[in-house]
């Protein structure tokens, strides 16, 4: 079975300060592991993801997330926040072929910067 | 590729009346999802297809609740005799790779 933990469903950060948003997976097998975000009345758009390959995961908007397989996370930080990045995010696993692909999501954690 | 739609954007009904929500997922993608969100949680799996096969569903989707995607393009999600509870909103979502998903805008629901 997979169940993801993100700690923290509000976090606030000043303009241009780093951005650490964390998220916990459990996995019976090796697991897919997905960043999105989403903006008040839309759907999920993918900022980036992790499928067995590197380890240290570049995505857009200049957020990176790097697995850890002993601590069971993988955390998503940005060096310095943008007022644009004021949104939910949510971190998913997914137990790839052995499930079917489906997902399944955190809480999500609601981003605020301060200007 | 003009992404993942559905319709209706919003829908409001009264308890007891029957919805349906359509989703167009990107052309060629053989997989597609379906999710609910409620209000502060993240998405809940509810049901996926392989081309037109529903290959499985969650304990979510109880009884009124049923899931086609006759050609293998579109899908529907139909709810009969809605509740209250059943207000969220329903995400779809499509892929070709199986391991990264592309989602629609949603569909809120809000059952009076």
């Amino acid at each position: 079975a997979q169940s993801v933990t993100q700690l923290g469903s509000h976090v606030s950060v000043s303009e241009g300060a780093l951005v650490l948003l964390r998220c916990n997976y459990s996995s019976s097998v090796p697991p897919y592991l997905f960043w999105y975000v989403q903006y008040p009345n839309q759907g999920l758009q993918l900022l980036l993801k992790y499928t067995s390959a590197a380890t240290l995961v570049k995505g857009i908007n200049g957020f990176e997330a790097e697995f850890k397989k002993s601590e069971t996370s993988f955390h998503l930080t940005k060096p310095s926040a943008h007022m644009s990045d004021a949104a939910e995010y949510f971190c998913a696993v997914s137990p790839g072929s052995y499930g079917g692909y489906k997902y399944i999501f955190g809480t999500g954690t609601r981003l605020k910067v301060l200007a | 590729d003009t992404g993942v739609s559905q319709n209706p954007r919003h829908k409001i009904t009264k308890r007891g009346q029957n919805v349906t929500f359509r989703c167009d997922p990107i052309s060629e993608h053989n997989r597609l999802y379906w999710y609910r969100q409620t209000l502060g949680q993240g998405p809940e799996f509810l049901t996926y297809f392989q081309n037109e096969a529903q290959l499985e569903k969650s304990r979510l989707l109880s009884d009124r609740f049923s899931a086609e995607r006759p050609k293998g393009s579109f899908s529907t999600l139909e709810i009969q005799r809605t509740e209250q509870g059943d207000s969220a909103m329903y995400l779809c979502a499509s892929s070709s790779d199986g391991d990264t998903q592309y989602f629609g805008p949603g569909t809120r629901l809000t059952v009076l």
